[in-house]
């Protein structure tokens, strides 16, 4: 059972430089988030999805896009890198219910340089 | 503006004593409550839970209380163990349009003394 998964799980760029952060997970969750963690500000949100075909901004959605390809995949794209993007990504998905939880990946560390 | 707060960066703790972590909220639209674990280089795991119309939910160790008119949170642990030491998270989420976006708090790095 595989979870939440991330890839890459590295990744370095030259300012400017365009990627995107595949997630995907397998537990049929409606919702799933893009967060960042840096030291000192916790994971904060970027974009979430509610359900396939749907997005929303979180806290700090400067300098980012968002894809939800289908119920599985929502992806995290940087279109000009910039050094204050280095970080490190958390995607998740959340499980239904009252309280339901969210489902970490392991993390993709990006570092702009 | 953070709407969830952490205060205490960091919390040291004997290895059997209880740990109290604490969280406050700025928006009284939270109805749920989570406290996350992080150890470093892995993602954050969920530990347990509470939503508004409770202000108790205890999970083996793990105990949350929340005092709503204080819009304050907190979760004990006892006893502390060494594998316990980690970062904590506290997270909320509102309820209906507001449910999916959940908020994190900055953190509080436990380190459990053996």
């Amino acid at each position: 059972n595989a979870g939440v998964t991330q890839t890459p799980k590295f990744q370095v760029l030259k300012t400017g430089q365009s990627m995107t952060l595949q997630c995907a997970q397998d537990m049929n969750h409606n919702s799933m988030y893009w967060y960042r963690q840096d030291p000192g500000m916790g994971l904060r949100l970027i974009y979430y999805s509610a359900s396939e075909g749907t997005t929303d901004k979180g806290e700090v959605p400067n300098g980012y896009n968002v894809s939800r390809l289908n119920k599985r995949e929502f992806s995290l794209r940087l279109e000009s890198a910039a050094p204050s993007q280095t970080s490190v990504y958390f995607c998740a998905s959340r499980r239904q219910g009252m309280t339901g939880e969210l489902f970490f990946g392991e993390g993709s560390r990006l570092t702009v340089l | 503006d953070q709407q969830v707060k952490q205060n205490s960066p960091s919390l040291s703790v004997q290895e059997g004593r209880i740990s109290i972590l604490n969280c406050d909220y700025t928006n009284s639209m939270f109805d749920y409550f989570l406290w996350y674990k992080k150890y470093p280089a892995e993602g954050p795991t969920f530990l347990i839970s509470i939503s508004s119309i409770k202000d108790k939910n205890e999970d083996g160790r793990f105990t949350v209380f929340l005092n709503k008119s204080a819009k304050h949170l907190s979760l004990h642990i006892v006893p502390s163990q060494p594998g316990d030491s980690a970062v904590y998270f506290c997270a909320a989420s509102g309820s209906g349009t507001s449910y999916d976006k959940v908020i994190f708090g900055p953190g509080t790095s436990l380190s459990v003394i053996p």
